[in-house]
C-alpha cells in the first residue's frame, strides 16, 4: 500500500547542478502535482499533469521541467540549481472524473524531498 | 497576493476542549475547500472537506464550516486529543480539488 512515492528524502546541491526528483503513484490517479514548501508558506503549486503525455504550468514553473509519459512517474527536472530552489518537494496524485464534477478524490501526498541549495 | 490566508501561525489548546483553526480566502471563484494534516516529516493528508452549496460538513470530531459571504471557513476539533497535534492546512480550489491553493498553516498543539 504505498501511495505516492518520492526519491530522495534529502539532497544538497551546489549552485548550478541539475537533478531530477522522482515520484511515482501506484493508485491508478490520472493527475499528478508537484508542490514546494517554503518555510512559514503553504504550498505552492509548480506542475500538474492530467494524464500521461500532458503537463501544464503552475504558480512557480520557472526553473523547472516535467514529463510525464506514464501513468504511474512524474519526475520533476531542476536544470540549473539555484539557492531560491532551496525548499521542500511534495509530489501529490488524484483521481479526477471531470474537472468541474463533483466527484474527485483529494490530493494524496508523497513524504516530500528536502532539497538544500548552496 | 495570499488568496488563501490562515492568520494565526499557531494554536494552543488544552485536551479535550475545542479547537477552533480559521482561514480566509479572497478569490470569488474557489468552490471547493479542504483541510489538510501534517506531521513533521510526512506530507500533507487529507481531513476533511466541502463544496461551496454547503455550510457545514462533520466528520466524526471534525467539522468544517464556510461563510461564503464572509469568505471565511473554520475547522473545529472536539474533543482535541495530543494526537491531533500538529500543522493544519487551509486549501482551496475553484474545480473541485485539482489545483489546489494552500494557506501557510496553522501549528496545533494540543496540551494533555
Amino acid at each position: 500500500n504505498a501511495g505516492v512515492t518520492q526519491t530522495p528524502k534529502f539532497r544538497i546541491l551546489k549552485i548550478g547542478q541539475s537533478m531530477t526528483l522522482q515520484c511515482t503513484q501506484d493508485m491508478n490517479h490520472n493527475y499528478m502535482y508537484w508542490y514546494r514548501q517554503d518555510p512559514g508558506m503553504g504550498l505552492k503549486l509548480i506542475y500538474y499533469s492530467v494524464g500521461a503525455g500532458i503537463t501544464d504550468k503552475g504558480e512557480v514553473p520557472n526553473g523547472y521541467n516535467v514529463s510525464r509519459s506514464t501513468t504511474e512517474d512524474f519526475p520533476l527536472r531542476l536544470e540549473l540549481a539555484a539557492p531560491s530552489q532551496t525548499s521542500v518537494y511534495f509530489c501529490a496524485s488524484s483521481y479526477v472524473l471531470s474537472p468541474r464534477g463533483s466527484y474527485n478524490s483529494p490530493l494524496h501526498f508523497g513524504n516530500g524531498t528536502r532539497l538544500t541549495v548552496t | 497576493d495570499q488568496q488563501v490566508k490562515q492568520n494565526s501561525p499557531s494554536l494552543s489548546v488544552q485536551e479535550g476542549r475545542i479547537s477552533i483553526l480559521n482561514c480566509d480566502y479572497t478569490n470569488s471563484m474557489f468552490d471547493y475547500f479542504l483541510w489538510y494534516k501534517k506531521y513533521p516529516a510526512e506530507g500533507p493528508t487529507f481531513l476533511i472537506s466541502i463544496s461551496s452549496i454547503k455550510d457545514k460538513n462533520e466528520d466524526g470530531r471534525f467539522t468544517v464550516f464556510l461563510n461564503k459571504s464572509a469568505k471565511h471557513l473554520s475547522l473545529h476539533i472536539v474533543p482535541s486529543q495530543p494526537g491531533d497535534s500538529a500543522v493544519y492546512f487551509c486549501a482551496a480550489s475553484p474545480e473541485y480539488g485539482n489545483k489546489l491553493v494552500f494557506g501557510a498553516g496553522t501549528i496545533l498543539r494540543v496540551k494533555s
